[in-house]
């Protein structure tokens, strides 16, 4: 099982905001990371860090945390944003081990 | 532009070992960064299995440790994935991937190969 939790699915209206969380207490200490997976492909980077987007990543994308939740939000959904996100963070045992959370399917309707 | 390419046997026996290399291109591992491996079995997520820093610092995931090495070879800009006594549990898409500093995300990926355990 997951040491980050994520919800496994959820769905979005064409052009509203969807929220994708995460919970766990490595996000105490350290930011997550955000990846959007499309079938066949490998995984893309679009957070990083408080709240930063590699280049090339649309800004309708951004991150925040709280507590023990991370957040990817999605501003104003596109078609091409239907995928599975996953989180990922280092543990908080100072030995530079990481985990991801089980990820979460968007559905965009 | 950094490329990661993943390399190695499709196929492998059960109690076998897997062996895989990652060769990077457009960047030289030995000037610094983590370099991972990220498993996802068929219809599954991801699973972090493992790193190393440029220098030969390796970090393992607790689960795999007891089975798993990780490799680099500066000299060829190549790491490399060892897992032994392999089951079908190990059957699943092979990532690597580099992280360049511990705070920042896993910002290139490697394709992906196949690996099934099989006899």
């Amino acid at each position: 099982s997951s040491e980050l939790t994520q919800d496994p699915a959820v769905s979005v209206a064409l052009g509203q905001t969807v929220r994708i969380t995460c919970q766990g207490d490595f996000l105490r200490s350290y930011y997550a990371s955000w990846y959007q997976q499309k079938p066949g492909q490998a995984p893309v980077l679009v957070i990083f860090g408080k709240n930063d987007r590699p280049s090339g990543i649309p800004d309708r994308f951004s991150g925040s945390s709280s507590g023990n939740t991370a957040s990817l939000t999605i501003t104003g959904a596109q078609a091409e944003d239907e995928a599975d996100y996953y989180c990922n963070s280092r543990d908080s045992s100072g030995n530079h081990l990481e985990v991801f959370g089980g990820g979460t399917k968007l559905t965009v309707l | 532009q950094v490329q990661l390419q993943e390399s190695g046997p499709g196929l492998v026996k059960p109690s076998e070992t897997l062996s895989l290399t990652c060769t990077v291109s457009g960047y030289s591992i030995s000037s610094g960064y983590y370099w991972g491996w990220i498993r996802q079995p068929p219809g599954k997520g991801l699973q972090w299995i493992g790193s190393v820093y440029h220098s030969g610092n390796t970090y393992y995931n607790p689960s795999l440790k007891s089975r798993v090495t990780i490799s680099v070879d500066t000299s060829k800009n190549l790491f490399s994935l060892k897992v032994t006594s392999v089951t079908a549990a190990d059957t699943a898409v092979y990532f690597c991937a580099r992280r360049p500093i511990a705070a920042a995300g896993l910002d290139f990926w490697g394709q992906g190969t196949l690996v099934t355990v099989s006899s």
